[in-house]
C-alpha cells in the first residue's frame, strides 16, 4: 500500500531556514500536502502541490517536489518560535495517507 | 476559509459508557467526512469515511459496531464510541473535503477530541 515517510525531529535556530523532507511511494499521487499540528490541536493545511508542479511558494513557505525520486520538501524561511509544531506530509486524492510527522523545535 | 468544528474537545468517561463526538462543517457542505484516530507519536489512522445519507465505509480492522458513524446532514457527522474501554482512549480527529476554487480537494480538519476512558 501507500507509504509516506518523514524524519521524526528537526531542531533549528530562530531566524534560520527549516527544511522538512518527506518521501512517498505512490507514483500515481495527484496531490501532496503539508499540514501543521500544534499541541492538542487538529491539523491545519499549510499548503499543497499538484503533482505536475515541481515548486510552489507561499510567503515563507516553499514546497519542492521531485516526482522522479518521490521526494517532497517543505522549506520555512526565517523560522520563528511560533513555527514550532509537528508537520505532516500527506499524499492522495480520494484517500489521503499521512506521514508520521516531523516535530520542529525552534530554539530562540 | 473553510472551518470544521469538532465537539467536545475533551471528554472523560467511565469504562462501559458510550461517547458521541460531533463534527460540523460551518461554512460549506460536506458530502464526505473522515474520521481519524491519532496515537501518541504516531501518524493519523483513517478509521472510516462518512457519507451523507448512506452507510460509512470502514477501514480494515476498525469495528463498525464499536465506532458508530452517522452522517445525517450535509454539515454534520457523528462518531459514537460504544461501550468504551481504556484502550479506546485516544485523540480522534474529523475532516471534511473543501472544494477549492483551484479544483484541488483538500481536507479541512477539526481541532480534535481527546477521549480518556477510565
Amino acid at each position: 500500500g501507500e507509504d509516506v515517510e518523514q524524519s521524526l525531529f528537526l531542531s533549528v535556530r530562530e531566524g534560520d531556514s527549516s527544511v522538512i523532507n518527506c518521501t512517498y511511494t505512490d507514483s500515481s499521487s495527484t496531490y501532496l500536502y503539508w499540514y501543521k499540528q500544534e499541541p492538542g490541536a487538529g491539523l491545519q493545511l499549510l499548503t499543497y502541490i499538484f503533482s505536475n508542479m515541481d515548486m510552489k511558494q507561499d510567503q515563507r513557505l516553499t514546497v519542492l517536489l521531485n516526482k522522479k525520486d518521490k521526494h517532497l520538501s517543505l522549506r520555512i524561511a526565517d523560522t520563528q518560535t511560533g513555527d514550532s509544531a509537528i508537520y505532516f506530509c500527506a499524499e492522495g486524492y480520494q484517500k489521503v495517507t499521512f506521514g508520521i510527522g516531523t516535530k520542529l523545535q525552534v530554539i530562540p | 476559509g473553510a472551518v470544521v468544528s469538532q465537539h467536545p474537545s475533551r471528554v472523560i468517561c467511565k469504562s462501559g459508557t458510550s461517547v458521541k463526538i460531533e463534527c460540523r462543517s460551518l461554512d460549506f457542505q460536506a458530502t464526505t467526512m473522515f474520521w481519524y484516530r491519532q496515537f501518541p507519536k504516531k501518524s493519523l489512522m483513517l478509521m472510516a469515511t462518512s457519507n451523507e445519507g448512506s452507510k460509512a465505509t470502514y477501514e480494515q480492522g476498525v469495528e463498525k459496531d464499536k465506532f458508530l458513524i452517522n452522517h445525517a446532514s450535509l454539515t454534520l457527522s457523528t462518531l459514537t464510541v460504544t461501550s468504551a474501554h481504556p484502550e479506546d482512549s485516544s485523540f480522534y480527529i474529523c475532516s471534511a473535503r473543501d472544494r477549492r476554487s483551484s479544483g484541488a480537494n483538500v481536507l479541512t480538519f477539526g481541532a480534535g477530541s481527546r477521549l480518556t476512558v477510565l
